[in-house]
């Protein structure tokens, strides 16, 4: 089955405390992307990858890493957590031709950090 | 910014059609019109696209305007488990990040 797996689902964390939430698909899709949700705000693309070791910023990128050395893993790594980074994080993927390609997205990550 | 424009919020009748608006007025010629829906706080879902064509699937039909400026999102015939928020996004362009700009949406309420 075509699919994006997020874990851990739900993370309650302290400040300061790295953590990585992982993302991994099976779809061999080139393009993986994260983004995170705030009530009132919409989803927000933090980080995406063109491909195997391409990344880029999107909208919201500070306080958040990223690493593409497989294409079917793009974990979010958050080095120093903290209350801010409270959201509802997914992430998507699809492939590079964007307009004809319907992007795939996980379950969602609930992270809250106290 | 979203480059589209939808209404707020929207109730359907179970068991009828609900028609679900998007105004794109700006959207450029290799632009596709993509629909996504969630429910509650799962990942968003995709229905369904088109370029300029009409398009049906199992799910969703959409119709969309000869000038491309505006299309309508068709669930034939609507449950209560259809009740989530609906996105129309853009997506190719010259831009050409893959970003998917998620406006604020329509949140369709079926009622029983």
């Amino acid at each position: 089955e075509a699919q994006v797996t997020q874990n851990p689902r739900y993370l309650i964390t302290v400040t300061g405390k790295k953590l990585t939430v992982t993302c991994s698909q099976n779809m061999n899709h080139e393009y993986m992307s994260w983004y995170r949700q705030d009530p009132g705000l919409g989803l927000r693309q933090i980080y995406y990858s063109m491909n195997v070791e391409v990344t880029d910023k999107g909208d919201v990128p500070e306080g958040y890493k990223v690493s593409r050395k497989e294409k079917r893993n793009f974990p979010l790594i958050l080095e120093s957590p903290s209350p801010n980074q409270t959201s509802l994080y997914f992430c998507a993927s699809s492939f590079i031709t964007f307009g004809n390609t319907e992007a795939f997205f996980g379950q969602g990550t609930r992270l809250t950090v106290v | 910014d979203a480059k589209t424009t939808q209404p707020t919020s929207m109730d359907c009748a179970e068991g009828r059609a609900a028609n679900l608006p998007c105004n794109h007025s700006t959207i450029s010629g290799n632009e596709y019109v993509y629909w996504y829906r969630q429910i509650h706080s799962q990942g968003p879902q995709y229905i369904i696209h088109g370029l300029k064509n009409n398009e049906t699937n199992e799910m969703a039909s959409l119709i969309i305007t000869e000038d491309r400026k505006s299309s309508t999102l068709i669930l034939p015939h609507a449950t209560l488990r259809d009740t989530a928020v609906y996105y129309c996004i853009l997506r190719g362009g010259s831009s050409n990040t893959g970003k998917l700009i998620f406006g604020q949406g329509t949140t369709l309420q079926v009622k029983p």
